[in-house]
């Protein structure tokens, strides 16, 4: 069975601390892709990241960057120095590579305040 | 359009009628999804499509929900005899093919009110 946990309901963070978001995943496939996405207030989400389960080299891109474990099925994304345009809803999904039936987390609302 | 779209983006309804939520994907992208968001949750996945191809309904909640799409482009996910459960944001993703995952994009969303 495919499933995306992040246990993180909801951070509240000050401006410029790092936070990290966890991504927990569970798949029998041996390939697959993971995604970041972000849902700000305004509701519309926004793709960040993939990756695919043979990549597991880090990447950063700005002040975000992604660590990937497949020893530990982890899928994590550290936000360095946050801004307050940060703050919205972080969602991590899986999808599979027939289908593309993607498989989202619960999302973790990040607050990051002034 | 340059993204996904998506109308209404709001729509309230009484229980027991019916409703259509339009998608229209990027252009040129083959594949298009629909998925459900309940408030404070994620994203429940309803149905894709392979151009104007199903293959898999098994995600839709109930036989009250359909979708079809039509030319390879705009689809439409239509709820009959909506009741006041199926009040959700309803999301539609396009992307280029089914398969490899290949990247989703997304649109804005439609917020469905069932009083």
């Amino acid at each position: 069975a495919q499933k995306v946990t992040q246990a993180q309901t909801e951070i509240s963070v000050v401006e410029k601390e790092d936070v990290t978001l966890d991504c927990v995943y569970e798949t029998r496939d041996t390939t697959y892709y993971l995604f970041w996405y972000k849902q700000p207030p305004s509701g519309e989400l926004v793709f960040l990241i993939r990756r695919n389960s043979f990549d597991e080299q880090n990447e950063i891109s700005g002040r975000y960057s992604w660590n990937f474990q497949k020893s530990t099925s982890s899928f994590n994304f550290t936000i360095t120095a946050s801004q307050v345009v940060d703050s919205a809803v972080y969602f991590c999904a899986l999808s599979r590579t027939n289908n593309n039936d993607m498989r989202f987390g619960a999302g973790t609302r990040l607050t990051v305040k002034p | 359009g340059a993204g996904v779209s998506q109308s209404p983006s709001n729509k309230v309804t009484e229980k027991g009628k019916d409703v259509e939520l339009r998608c229209d994907p990027i252009s040129g992208h083959t594949a298009l999804y629909w998925y459900r968001q309940s408030l404070g949750q994620g994203l429940e996945f309803l149905i894709y499509f392979q151009g104007n191809s199903a293959p898999d309904k098994s995600g839709l909640p109930s036989d009250r929900f359909s979708a079809e799409r039509t030319g390879g482009s705009v689809s439409t996910l239509t709820i009959q005899r909506t009741q006041q459960e199926d009040s959700a944001v309803y999301l539609c993703a396009s992307s280029l093919v089914v398969t490899s995952g290949d990247t989703q994009y997304f649109g804005p969303g439609t917020r469905l009110t069932v009083l």
